[in-house]
């Protein structure tokens, strides 16, 4: 079946480092890929998506790129704000009907003045 | 407006009780979903509609029943709740069968069975 892997967390910063988070998928077929991210309190909200192979998605200062041939998705971010911290989830839909959104673990964010 | 809302956003009763959360979409959506978020915020699908026509069943005790009298709606019923229904329940609904689309999430109606 389909499954999404993220690393383990949760992961603390400072403001303005560098941010990484792994996310590698097995899939059958096509599948479109999402960050989503989910602030303390609030539902999830989506941050970026990429739907074939070699897509950036970005928005907000991250950016995903699809990477087929190593099945993966990491999130990136070239400096951190206090504001994002929050728990991110990788997760996938696969194509065709009655798809649905498979959710890797999350890994909560957090980043320090 | 809110896209997708829920009702209510906490709740708190006893072991053995039935309840009901309802969710509502004003985006036009034709799919639905109810998602369950553990303490561990790892979430699982329980159930997707398309079109008022139940899609998705994940492994879930009969004791929860979904309802959709539109596709506008979706509630969620459980029956003889149990301490390990504990959780966050999330909506969502979605324009397809998210063939690329993203979905969209209510604020999450926290259960908590004493």
């Amino acid at each position: 079946g389909n499954s999404v892997t993220q690393m383990e967390g949760p992961v603390t910063l400072s403001e303005e480092a560098f941010l990484t988070i792994n996310c590698t998928y097995t899939a059958t077929g096509y599948p479109s890929l999402f960050w989503y991210v989910q602030y303390p309190g609030e539902g999830l909200q989506l941050l970026l998506k990429a739907t074939k192979a070699d897509d950036k998605g970005s928005n907000k200062g991250f950016e995903a790129t699809y990477r087929k041939e190593t099945t993966s998705f990491h999130l990136e971010k070239g400096s951190v704000q206090v504001s994002d911290s929050a728990v991110y989830f990788c997760a996938l839909s696969a194509t065709g009907a009655n798809s649905k959104l498979t959710f890797g673990k999350g890994i909560t964010l957090s980043v320090r003045p | 407006d809110t896209a997708v809302s829920q009702t209510p956003k906490y709740l708190v009763t006893q072991m053995g009780n039935d309840k009901s959360i309802k969710c509502e979409q004003n985006l036009g959506h034709d799919t639905m979903y109810w998602y369950k978020q553990d303490s561990k915020k790892f979430l699982k699908i329980m159930f997707s509609y398309n079109n008022k026509e139940l899609i998705i069943n994940e492994t879930v005790p009969n004791r929860f029943s979904p309802k959709s009298p539109d596709k506008a709606h979706l509630n969620l019923h459980i029956n003889s709740l149990e301490l390990g229904d504990s959780a966050v329940y999330f909506c969502a609904s979605s324009p397809r069968t998210l063939l690329g689309d993203e979905a969209f999430f209510g604020q999450g109606t926290r259960l908590t069975v004493v």
